[in-house]
């Protein structure tokens, strides 16, 4: 099955700054690579994806970058907000049909 | 509204008296899943299901377990509930299984004395 390792478990950042997490996997049959935030209290939401046949993806002030032959796949986020605060997973879709997460970070945002 | 409900969303069991968390989904969504959310832990994957009458286990399904005999509904069922089992379980569903976005329900917080 699918193992996703995901660093670091807890980053903390200056507001206006730029926050990075960093996921890998090892099943290199897996080609669908969600990342999820769960706000305190709240259930996880899709905040953005990225498929196997693409580098990277942007999506405002988020992105995700995908390196296939390293199988490791990084959230970008930049001009970070309070509102950014939250508990973020990465995960990958194996081919069995199993979604798998990483462990999570938790991201605080300092005003 | 497009959503997948759980309950109860709460519950203090005791040892050994069984329980059932129910899931329903009115999206029309193929593929259903159960997760527990532990500190450090992240989501772990108890029992996924592709379609109707079609289940697999997923990481952690010791202790569990679940069916699927309508579409909408992914009932998940505790028989001899154990503290181990004490946890934050959610319910997903997505259109198409693999490759597709989440939904996920509100979360059931199951504590087992």
């Amino acid at each position: 099955g699918e193992n996703v390792e995901q660093h670091p478990s807890t980053l903390s950042v200056q507001e206006g700054d730029s926050a990075v997490i960093k996921c890998t996997y090892s099943d290199s049959a897996s080609n669908y690579f969600p990342w999820y935030k769960q706000e305190l209290g709240k259930r996880p939401q899709l905040i953005i994806d990225i498929r196997s046949n693409v580098g990277e993806k942007k999506d405002q002030r988020i992105a995700v970058t995908l390196n296939k032959t390293a199988k490791h796949f990084s959230l970008h986020i930049t001009e970070t907000q309070p509102e950014d605060s939250a508990v973020y997973f990465c995960a990958a879709w194996s081919d069995d049909y199993k979604l798998s997460f990483g462990a999570g970070t938790t991201v605080t945002v300092r005003a | 509204e497009a959503q997948v409900t759980q309950n109860p969303r709460y519950l203090i069991t005791v040892t050994g008296k069984k329980l059932t968390v129910t899931c329903s989904q009115n999206m029309n969504h193929e593929y259903m899943s159960w997760y527990r959310q532990d500190p450090g832990l992240g989501l772990r994957q108890i029992y996924y299901s592709m379609n109707v009458e079609v289940t697999d286990k997923g990481d952690v399904p010791e202790g569990y377990k679940v069916s699927r005999k309508e579409k909408r509904n992914f009932p998940l069922i505790l028989e001899s509930p154990s503290p181990n089992q004490t946890s934050l379980y959610f319910c997903a569903s997505s259109l198409e299984g693999e490759n597709g976005e989440l939904f996920f329900g509100e979360g059931s917080r199951l504590t087992v004395l």
